[in-house]
């Protein structure tokens, strides 16, 4: 039963253009979501997160967008550049107590950006 | 050190050999995860540390595995008799509190070869 899923395992954009990953979750306790950046042969990295009070965070080439109505929320990266390839984790951990605060991640998407 | 460290960074054993993995976290941080990835495949959870709580183990795929918290810092995850399937990158994560919506750090990872 997977709570967090990415159904495109694969995106590839040209530099400069808009590169959009999306994530879908199920649990409704979820209320803290982030995405992770992956490097071949190092560990993910943080890269920006969401409150469930908001339905937007934006840190410079990067925008998370949040619909919890849908339970969705997107990454946008704009404009792409070759550096941003990678595989892109979304994550989530909820509130609730104990082990809803676990992080659960899906199954990640490999963007390619090409030159 | 400023980060999660994992050691060892590579690790090839024998068929039915047990192993141990080390995870060092950052210091003050309460909660410390286990995760792995197989080749091709996304972050699979393993195990939950927070604080004193007992751990949320629900993510071990066998009796083979099992995993201690010292301390409430260093993290030990034992692999009993491996399998070749147990070859993936394991990869160790620790965050600040206890609710999960600050980021989790990852290690590096030891990346694991049954051979």
């Amino acid at each position: 039963d997977q709570q967090v899923k990415q159904n495109s395992p694969s995106l590839s954009v040209q530099e400069g253009r808009i590169s959009i990953l999306n994530c879908d979750y199920t649990n409704s306790m979820f209320d803290y979501f982030l995405w992770y950046k992956k490097y071949p042969a190092e560990g993910p990295t943080f890269l920006i997160s969401i409150s469930s009070i908001k339905d937007k965070n934006e840190d410079g080439r990067f925008t998370v967008f949040l619909n919890k109505s849908a339970k969705h929320l997107s990454l946008h990266i704009v404009p792409s550049q070759p550096g941003d390839s990678a595989v892109y984790f979304c994550a989530a951990s909820g509130r609730g107590g104990g082990s809803n605060y676990k992080l659960t991640f899906g199954k990640g998407t490999l963007l390619t950006v090409n030159p | 050190g400023a980060g999660v460290s994992q050691s060892p960074s590579n690790k090839v054993t024998e068929k039915g050999k047990d192993v141990e993995l080390r995870c060092d976290p950052i210091s003050g941080h309460t909660a410390l995860y286990w995760y792995r990835q197989s080749l091709g495949q996304g972050l699979e959870f393993l195990i939950y540390f927070q604080g004193n709580s007992a751990p949320d183990k629900s993510g071990l795929p066998s009796d083979r595995f099992s995993a201690e918290r010292t301390g409430g810092s260093v993290s030990t995850l034992t692999i009993q008799r491996t399998q070749q399937e147990d070859s993936a990158v394991y990869l160790c994560a620790s965050s600040l509190g206890p609710r999960g919506n600050t980021e989790a750090f990852f290690g590096q990872g030891t990346r694991l070869t049954v051979v």
